[in-house]
């Protein structure tokens, strides 16, 4: 079965750090694009960021520039994303996604993970 | 920025036809995609590639672009479609949502 397991998720005060990470199973990791998406409570979704399968190539939205960092360890068939000077506009669950090809879908989801930024 | 606009809201009786639209300039040339989302749920792709079903996907579910505009048509609308849909493109580098759009089946 095709999984994608998100972590790390937590209260943070504003200017804090996360990291997150998205472990999957059921397929292999390393041959699929993957991206973040982030939904804000009562809000839409949020493309925050997309990573190519050898992890060279990254793309952030600009909403998070500069602030987070998105890594990923095909050996351990895992994705990271390390989010720093966290602000309370940030405070959403994050979704772990992988593309399902050439055409920029997601055609698996994780649960998700909540991040909530407040003092 | 690049925008894609939904209807907030799309109201139908079950059993009944229910269509959701989809605008935005780079549908012309970009594929869309759809998903629902149930409360408390992840996303779930319904329709890829404007039109394409992944396996699992009910056959009511379909999909459809002309010029500019992606259409999600719910075909014999059931109490479980009741959920919020996202259409989704991209531009250049960035994925692309629409405001979502809440479906009620009364």
């Amino acid at each position: 079965e095709v999984q994608l397991v998100e972590s790390g998720g937590g209260l943070v005060q504003p200017g804090g750090s996360l990291r997150l990470s998205c472990v999957v199973s059921g397929f292999t990791f390393s041959s699929y694009e993957m991206n973040w998406v982030r939904q804000a409570p009562g809000k839409g979704l949020e493309w925050v960021s997309y990573i190519s399968s050898t992890g060279r190539t990254i793309y952030y939205a600009d909403s998070v520039k500069g602030r987070f960092t998105l890594s990923r360890d095909n050996t351990k068939d895992s994705l990271f994303l390390q989010m720093n000077s966290l602000r309370a506009e940030d405070t959403a669950v994050y979704y772990c996604a992988r593309e399902g090809g050439t055409s920029r879908y997601m055609d698996v989801w994780g649960k998700g993970t909540t991040v909530t930024v407040s003092s | 920025s690049y925008e894609l606009t939904q209807p907030p809201s799309v109201s139908v009786s079950p059993g009944q036809t229910a269509s959701i639209t989809c605008s935005g300039d780079k549908l012309g040339d970009k594929f869309a995609s759809w998903y629902q989302q149930k409360p408390g749920q992840s996303p779930v792709l319904v329709i890829y590639r404007h039109t394409k079903r992944p396996s699992g996907i009910p056959e009511r579910f379909s999909g459809s672009k002309s010029g500019n505009t992606a259409t999600l048509t719910i075909s014999g609308t059931q109490a479980m479609d009741e959920a919020d849909y996202y259409c989704q493109t991209w531009d250049s580098n960035t994925l692309i949502f629409g405001g979502g759009t809440q479906l009620t089946v009364l």
